[in-house]
């Protein structure tokens, strides 16, 4: 009865290569969002969608991509990847209720990426 | 810029016990929400309680609660009768527009 899903759960990968990571959420919310949590455990915003539409795009190198198929679906694909590319990537989705964006945030069990 | 500072890298105590973590947050805003998440070594990342801004009263979940002081821009999370469950990372947050995170507490639980 997952709420929040992620694929892969651990991802190794080569410097240089294109990798993606998919989110998926059952919880009919609007919003979804990536998150990348570095080795320090500090968790930053990099991408937000609501039904489909970018709404928040953080200071991210264009290597980055998200993509929303549907509004229960957002995916990440990396280009190119490097060294501080490793990190743990965690997907979120809230339903803009009255608080808008401001709503609950509901996490995936992450992804960790490692880039050797 | 908004700002969320935990400025306890790392908190212990013993199970039973009460135990608070401190969290304070810069903000010109005025309409916002507070969060506290919770990162076990599972690393799913948990709520654990949220405080709307315009609510004076301190947000209640069982064993957790909040102490919201506005003025101040102080929002801390307090545990009571700890258990070894509660042993995790502990991140306050923010919101008005987007989800801004402190650096976050380990919380060790001593048997």
């Amino acid at each position: 009865d997952t709420a929040v899903s992620q694929t892969p759960k651990y991802l190794v990968t080569q410097m240089g290569n294109d990798k993606s990571i998919k989110c998926e959420q059952n919880l009919g919310h609007d919003t979804m969002y990536w998150y990348k949590q570095d080795s320090k455990k500090f968790l930053k915003i990099m991408f937000s969608y609501n039904n489909k539409e970018l709404i928040i795009n953080e200071t991210v190198p264009n290597r980055f991509s998200p993509k929303s198929p549907d509004k229960a679906h957002l995916n990440l694909h990396i280009n190119s990847l490097e060294l501080g590319d490793s990190a743990v990537y965690f997907c979120a989705s809230s339903f803009p209720g009255l608080a808008g964006t401001r709503e609950t945030q509901y996490f995936g069990p992450g992804t960790r990426l490692l880039v050797l | 810029a908004q700002t969320v500072t935990q400025s306890q890298p790392e908190m212990s105590v013993q199970e039973a016990e009460t135990v608070t973590l401190s969290c304070t947050y810069d903000t010109s805003e005025s309409d916002y929400y507070l969060f506290w998440y919770k990162q076990p070594p599972s690393r799913q990342m948990i709520l654990v309680i949220r405080q709307e801004a315009y609510k004076q009263q301190n947000a209640t979940e069982n064993r957790f609660s909040v102490n919201f002081q506005k003025a101040a821009k102080s929002f801390s999370l307090k545990i009571s009768d700890s258990q070894l469950g509660d042993a995790a990372m502990y991140f306050c947050a923010y919101n008005t527009d987007k989800l801004i995170f402190g650096t976050g507490t380990r919380l060790q639980v001593f048997p």
